[in-house]
């Protein structure tokens, strides 16, 4: 079956530092998003992708984030300044429609910012 | 906007049947999911129900939907220590933008 893959799994970066999450979505899916849970707290939504431009994001998504589709395959979410309180698992997902389809996570990264 | 809320733990003897339950606060929610998280692992689909449905059932899951309070079980028939992980339920008001609850810890005992 396939499934959305995540990479690296496990990222630890200094404080200021910049960050790229990687993602490769399912290959007929066309809306992405990222998701993130910080430890001990509910799995939180971050953005959506459709068509290479975001298509909602929520208040944590701020200009620190930003979410990239540099060719066909991947799928990344870049922080430009890491914080302390980046520090979360950061989970992407696919689907095939926006409205009516479920959304297909990969294993996610775990970022930690020293 | 939306809230999702679940009990945090449940445990289970094996072979029993597992319920673990869930209410959400925006009637307009159009689909409901189950997850189930393993440990360092990522969040697997299990099941989903459209909200004009209220009841889906797939092998051993049986999805319950009652609207009207805006609750949401999940039964596991014969649990088995394979079960064992936690479970999200989140609810989407269309767009795909999930709301998670925090997820129930189901352990499972011999």
């Amino acid at each position: 079956e396939p499934e959305v893959t995540q990479t690296p799994s496990h990222q630890v970066t200094q404080m200021g530092q910049e960050v790229i999450l990687r993602c490769v979505p399912i290959s007929n899916h066309l809306y992405f998003y990222w998701y993130r849970q910080i430890l001990g707290q509910k799995v939180e939504f971050l953005v959506s992708f459709y068509n290479n431009e975001i298509s909602e994001k929520s208040e944590i998504f701020d200009d620190q984030f930003s979410v990239e589709r540099p060719d066909g395959s991947n799928f990344t979410l870049k922080i430009r300044s890491t914080k302390l309180e980046d520090s979360a698992m950061y989970f992407c997902a696919s689907s095939t429609d926006r409205g009516d389809s479920p959304l297909h996570f990969g294993n996610g990264t775990r970022l930690t910012v020293t | 906007g939306e809230d999702v809320e679940q009990s945090l733990f449940l445990s289970v003897r094996e072979g029993d049947s597992s319920v673990i339950n869930c209410t959400y606060t925006d009637s307009s929610s159009t689909y409901l999911y189950w997850y189930k998280q393993e440990p360092g692992a990522g969040l697997q689909l299990l099941t989903y129900i459209f909200s004009n449905m209220d009841m889906k059932q797939d092998q051993r899951l049986t999805v319950l939907l009652n609207k009207k309070d805006k609750h949401l079980s999940l039964r596991i028939a014969d649990t088995q220590t394979g079960d064992s992980a936690i479970y999200f339920c989140a609810a989407s008001g269309g767009g795909n933008k999930l709301t998670f609850g925090t997820g129930t810890q189901l352990k499972v005992e011999l």
